[in-house]
């Protein structure tokens, strides 16, 4: 089945830039969806279709996918950011099609 | 707006059986693809189950295959999970979420009810 690989933690200062990588075998051609999780609570989609935003999510959050590696950044990072992130992608070849990272925290100093 | 609502979560013993219920508002239920994902103490997500619009189309976790059933009742706008032959690893926060199926994500998720399976 499809593995998606990301760094179990990151650590970021406020006001500067977090990314948040998600590897997988050609990745580039999937489309992948990002979830913010923060403690106690459930997943909230911050980022779909590789680089879209719901309503509601700041711009500072934006998406990017090619090749083997996918990334969320997060710009101008602020002490409510801290969370676990998730990506996830569909593998229309596989048996078991929705696939989810192994998730990053997110640590703001 | 969209509220998703599970319930049904609780303590269960190994080999036993229990059903998570969820309740959805403020969308049109009938119309979207409904999926739960589970999350252990302290792991990851990990998707168990998706239903479509109609109930004619399921999927399955290799995990819970054979244990799990997922079902709906659009004139209820609810959907479910069986859960059969309970075993410790089943131990998880159970989140109903809605899919959006042009992109297979899910855009909103439920608070989530924790299933206990222990002796």
């Amino acid at each position: 089945s499809y593995v998606l690989t990301q760094p179990p933690s990151v650590s970021v200062a406020p006001g500067q830039t977090a990314r948040i990588t998600c590897g997988g075998n050609n990745i580039g051609s999937k489309s992948v969806h990002w979830y913010q999780q923060k403690p106690g609570q459930a997943p909230v989609l911050v980022v779909y279709d590789d680089s879209d935003r719901p309503s509601g999510i700041p711009e500072r959050f934006s998406g990017s996918n090619s090749g083997n590696t996918a990334t969320l950044t997060i710009s101008r990072v602020e002490a409510g950011d801290e969370a676990d992130y998730y990506c996830q992608v569909w593998d229309s070849s596989s048996d078991h099609p929705r696939v989810f990272g192994t998730g990053t925290k997110v640590t703001v100093l | 707006q969209v509220q998703l609502v599970e319930s049904g979560g609780g303590l269960v013993k190994p080999g036993g059986s229990l059903r998570l219920s969820c309740a959805a508002s403020g969308f049109t239920f009938s119309d979207y693809y409904m999926s739960w994902i589970r999350q252990a103490p302290g792991k990851g997500l990990e998707w168990v189950s998706y239903i479509s619009s109609s109930g004619s189309t399921i999927y399955y976790a290799d995990s819970v295959k054979g244990r799990f059933t997922i079902s709906r009742d659009n004139a209820k706008n609810s959907l479910y999970l069986q859960m059969n032959s309970l075993r410790a690893e089943d131990t998880a926060v159970y989140y109903c979420a809605r899919d959006v199926s042009s992109s297979w994500f899910c855009d909103y998720w439920g608070q989530g009810t924790l299933v206990t399976v222990s002796s």
